[in-house]
Order: C-alpha cells, then sequence, then structure tokens
C-alpha cells in the first residue's frame, strides 16, 4: 500500500527555523516526484515546489522560491519542506503529494494521486 | 501563468440530487485538467484525471467532461460522502501546477 506519512503538527515563533518531513512506502521512492502544497487557514490549494527525489532536483512556484527549500534523501525515503525564518503568514496546513504520469495521446500528463495526511504549522509570538 | 476559476464557489444540495461544477482555465489548457476532493480535515483526494478519466477506486457517479478552456465535474447522484469540496487543477504549465479556488458543497 502506498503511503505518505508526514510529520507532526509545530508550534513556532517568527524568526525559527523548521524543516518539516514526508515519508513514502509501498514503492519505489525514487522514482516519482514529490509536491508540496500550502493550504492556509480556511483558503485553497497552492502547489509550491517539487523535487525528483533520485537526484534531488527542483521546481519552485515564483510564490514560494526563496522563502522555502525542499530537499531530500532517497536513502530514507524522505522528503522536506524547509524555513529558515518563520513568519505569521507562514500558518498553514502543508500537504506532499506524489506525482504520477498518464500518456495522453502520445504526449504526458500527471496528477497527485496520493497525498500525506498534512502538517499543520502555527506560527505565532 | 495560467489562472484558473470554479463556478459556483458553494452550493447547497440534497442526496440523490445531480450536481454540476465548472472549472474555466485563462487560457486552453488541452484536456491536461484534474479534479480532487476535499472533506473536512482531510487531504485532498484525486478523483478525475485527464479531464474524463475516472481515478481507480472512485464511484463511477462522478464523471468529468470539457476540453480548452472550460470543464466540468457531475455527480449524477449526490451522496452524503460527497459533501466536500472540489477543486480543479491544470497540469498544462510546464513546471507549474495551478489549483481552482475551490466549490463547496453544503447540505440543503
Amino acid at each position: 500500500e502506498v503511503q505518505l506519512v508526514q510529520s507532526g503538527a509545530e508550534v513556532k515563533k517568527p524568526g525559527e527555523s523548521l524543516r518539516i518531513s514526508c515519508k513514502g512506502s509501498g514503492y519505489t521512492f525514487p522514482y516519482y516526484w514529490i509536491n508540496w502544497v500550502r493550504q492556509m487557514p480556511g483558503k485553497g490549494l497552492e502547489w509550491m515546489g517539487r523535487i525528483d527525489p533520485s537526484d534531488s532536483y527542483t521546481n519552485y512556484s515564483p510564490s514560494f522560491q526563496g522563502h522555502v527549500t525542499i530537499s531530500a534523501d532517497k536513502s530514507i525515503s524522505t522528503a522536506y519542506l524547509q524555513w529558515s525564518s518563520l513568519k505569521a503568514s507562514d500558518t498553514a496546513m502543508y500537504y506532499c503529494a506524489r506525482q504520477d504520469y498518464y500518456d495522453s495521446g502520445g504526449s504526458l500528463g500527471d496528477y497527485f494521486d496520493y497525498w500525506g495526511q498534512g502538517t499543520l504549522v502555527t506560527v505565532s509570538s | 501563468d495560467i489562472q484558473m476559476t470554479q463556478s459556483p464557489s458553494s452550493l447547497s444540495a440534497s442526496v440523490g440530487d445531480r450536481v454540476t461544477i465548472t472549472c474555466r482555465a485563462s487560457q486552453s489548457i488541452s484536456n491536461y485538467l484534474n479534479w480532487y476532493q476535499q472533506t473536512p480535515g482531510k487531504a485532498p483526494k484525486l478523483l478525475i484525471y485527464a479531464a474524463s478519466s475516472l481515478q481507480s477506486g472512485v464511484p463511477s457517479r462522478f464523471s468529468g467532461s470539457g476540453s480548452g478552456t472550460d470543464f466540468t465535474l457531475t455527480i449524477s447522484s449526490l451522496q452524503p460522502e460527497d459533501f466536500a469540496t472540489y477543486y480543479c487543477q491544470q497540469s498544462y504549465s510546464t513546471h507549474t501546477w495551478t489549483f481552482g479556488p475551490g466549490t463547496k458543497v453544503e447540505i440543503k
């Protein structure tokens, strides 16, 4: 069974650093990109960025580039999302999601087929 | 950047009703459109990919259609477990994935 299990809820102060994790199991971890998605309280889904665990190549949304860092350790099937200096506006639920591909008439499409349970990050003084 | 819009933003319906949600892209995205369902306190769940392909394990009362800029998600007979928020997502752009703002389906 494919599973993505995320680390637990965090309460931090502004300016503190944080790294949350997403551990994959039930599949070959390096074969699938891992994405990170933010959901602020009462709001919709925002794609933040993704990583190829096989070589740690990353893509970031322009909205999040420079504010977060995505990394992975394929030896322990785990992806990470980290902040060096949190702000109150980083308060949100963060989801990791596996990306898979399908053949769309000769070209590839993709979707997020498995999601972690979410990690709630609260930043408050 | 491709922008996604959804309508309505919310709707009230009864069990057994037929429900249709619309998603529109700011430019043509062919059929690179996915639908997700999110129930309160849970992670999103993939329902439909490639605009009309049903993800494995998803009930057949869910269906999707459309191409280009206009897409629909239809629930043929609403069930109690279907009360949730539904998001469309475009996967056409290179290295950028955009979600719609969501449609909340509530109990009438």
